[in-house]
Formats: C-alpha cells, structure tokens, sequence
C-alpha cells in the first residue's frame, strides 16, 4: 500500500476554503485516492474518492494533477461543523487486499 | 440500514479483568475489521474478517487479545486480562466486497483503571 503524507494539523475560520494537500509518490496504476472524515467521538466516514483530474461531491472537491503523486482535498466555505480529522489513504481498485491502512490524518480546527 | 452496531458504548473496567467487544456489521458486508484508536499510535488495524474468516491478524498487540467471529452478523473482540495500556476507543467496520467504502460503527470507548 501507498505511503501517504498529509499535515498533522491546520486552522481556519468559518466561511473560508480550506485545502488539505497529500502526497503519495508510489501511487500504482490501480490506485484510487480515498479521503475520509473523522468527528469528535465518532468513527470516520467516507467523503470522496477519485482516480485522475477533479471530484465533486456535496461535502468536498478533490483535485489530482496528471502524475497523480498528490492531491488535495478542498472543502469550501468552511463551518464550525467541519472541526474533524481528515484522513487521505491510497486504496487498490476494489481493494482485494482487503484493509485499509490509516495514517496519522490532518486534525482541522475551524474558529468562528 | 442501521450502519455498525457496537456495544458497549462505553466501558470502565479493573486491571486484570476479561473485556468483551461486540460488534454487528451491515447486512451483507462480507468484511470485518476491528480498529483501535488512541492519541499516541492513531488508528491502528487489529483484525480483519472476510466471510467469517480471519485474514490479518498481525495488528493484535499480544496474546491477550483474541476475536472470532462466529456467523457474518456477530463479532468479538476479547481482551483477557485487560491492561490500563488497553485503554482506547475500539472501532468496528464492515465492507461489501467489490465496493470500496469502509463503514464505522460509533466505537466502545474503554477505559482500564
């Protein structure tokens, strides 16, 4: 499995964009880019997947360049509610080895 | 669906008591996992189940800890005599072979005083 690295931590205010970049140099051919979102006091959740150029989705967009070595999460205008752990993980297409491997995540804080 | 169900939700215990975690995976998931979470290691893979079988279970820390999941809607995860180092959230996951999504339960949060 890919080694991901990703900031352990970021601050913004309500209302702003917040972009999380993660690199991930050994990505293989059929990986995908997965990112999950983890609460306070709750387990993470799935928010957005994508292989190659731009994901959109209601709660993010996730942008990957040609060579696909990082991509970055972006969340806009930002709330209070998005406070969590974001977690980027490199997963085989439907991942036959089973097991997802988190790492240490991006804790984001937003302040009002 | 009613997601991942885990019980306890919460659970204080003595040093060198037996700990048991249960875990009820979505219908029709085919895979288990059980995670642990704490502030110094993350979150960290113990175990995983595909259909009732255990796969990996490289993560568990020591022989104190076991699981076993006798049918494909129970599972348990079983710390024998618990440790105060154990003390962690333990989360439970299930997933659909040929879909990528990990689904979470709400975790037990243990505490070994």
């Amino acid at each position: 499995l890919a080694k991901t690295t990703q900031p352990i931590s970021m601050d913004s205010y309500e209302g702003q964009e917040v972009n999380i970049t993660c690199s991930h140099n050994n990505i293989a051919t059929n990986d995908y880019i997965t990112w999950y979102q983890q609460f306070p006091s709750q387990g993470p959740r799935f928010i957005i997947q994508g292989y190659k150029t731009k994901v959109t989705n209601e709660v993010a967009s996730l942008f990957i360049p040609a060579d696909r070595k990082s991509s970055t999460l972006s969340l806009p205008r930002v709330s209070l509610s998005d406070t969590a752990v974001y977690y980027c993980l490199v997963v085989p297409i439907y991942n036959q080895g089973g097991k997802l491997i988190f790492g240490q995540g991006t804790e984001l804080s937003v302040k009002p | 669906d009613a997601g991942v169900i885990q019980s306890p939700r919460h659970e204080v215990t003595e040093m060198g008591q037996e700990v048991t975690l249960r875990c009820k995976p979505i219908s029709g998931h085919d895979y288990l996992f059980w995670y642990r979470q704490t502030m110094m290691r993350g979150l960290e893979l113990l175990i995983y189940f595909n259909n009732n079988v255990p796969i990996d279970d490289s993560g568990m820390p020591e022989d104190r800890f076991s699981a076993k999941m006798p049918n494909a809607s129970f599972s348990t995860l079983k710390i024998q005599p618990s440790e105060p180092r154990d003390s962690a959230v333990y989360f439970c996951a299930s997933r659909k072979t040929g879909e990528d999504t990990i689904y979470f339960g709400e975790g037990s949060w243990l505490t070994v005083v």
